[in-house]
């Protein structure tokens, strides 16, 4: 069954700080997409990278980069010097090639405070 | 370029009353989501069209619920005799034709239910 788990539930670091969020995940599915989305406080969802499962490339966007290891399913993401800006909940989530729908399914995310 | 929007952002109703959400996806995406999300959680899937049609309902869909898509536009969920555990934000999301393609979200309607 397809699952994705985020077990830090809260995180709080202080500006500047380097902060890892981890991702696990579970399918049976060899085609596999993995997101990650920020939601801040005024709710909606913003999509901030894709990774499809036959790209282990790991990803580096400012101060955001993402590690995608098939070996152990994960896909952590990591803020660099970090912000209050990003403080935030960031979910991850996976949607399978077989299903043919697109339909995430959603970690229970990590609620990120970044403190001045 | 307007992104998805949601229509109303928050919705208060008493037990037993049904309650109307509209969602309109941003223009060219012909794939359209609903989705819920209760506090402290992720969001969890509903429903899902490609163009007009409902290829998909998830098991959270009881038969109090009901989507439509006409004409491949914006999109409807209807719940009738809400009950208190309806209570929650329900968010709309549009992507492309692709299953990878990411998925766009709006700003959610919050329903709560007295």
């Amino acid at each position: 069954a397809q699952k994705v788990t985020q077990a830090q539930t809260e995180i709080s670091v202080v500006e500047k700080e380097d902060v890892t969020l981890d991702c696990v995940y579970e399918t049976r599915d060899t085609t596999y997409y993995l997101f990650w989305y920020k939601q801040p406080p005024s709710g909606e969802l913003v999509f901030l990278i894709r990774r499809n499962s036959f790209d282990e490339q790991n990803e580096i966007s400012g101060r955001y980069s993402w590690n995608f290891q098939k070996s152990t399913s994960s896909f952590n993401f990591t803020i660099t010097a970090s912000q209050v800006v990003d403080s935030a909940v960031y979910f991850c989530a996976l949607s399978e090639g077989s299903s043919n729908t697109g339909k995430l399914i959603f970690g229970q995310g990590t609620t990120l405070q970044v403190k001045p | 370029d307007t992104g998805v929007s949601q229509d109303p952002r928050h919705k208060i109703t008493k037990r037993g009353q049904n309650v109307t959400f509209r969602c309109d996806p941003i223009s060219e995406h012909n794939r359209l989501y609903w989705y819920r999300q209760t506090l402290g959680q992720g969001p969890e899937f509903l429903t899902y069209f490609q163009n007009e049609a409902q290829l998909e309902k998830s098991r959270l869909l009881s038969d109090r619920f009901s989507a439509e898509r006409p004409k491949g536009s914006f999109s409807t969920l209807e719940i009738q005799r809400t009950e208190q555990g309806d209570s929650a934000m329900y968010l709309c999301a549009s992507s492309l034709a692709r299953v990878r393609d990411e998925q766009f979200f709006g700003p959610g309607t919050r329903l709560t239910v007295l």
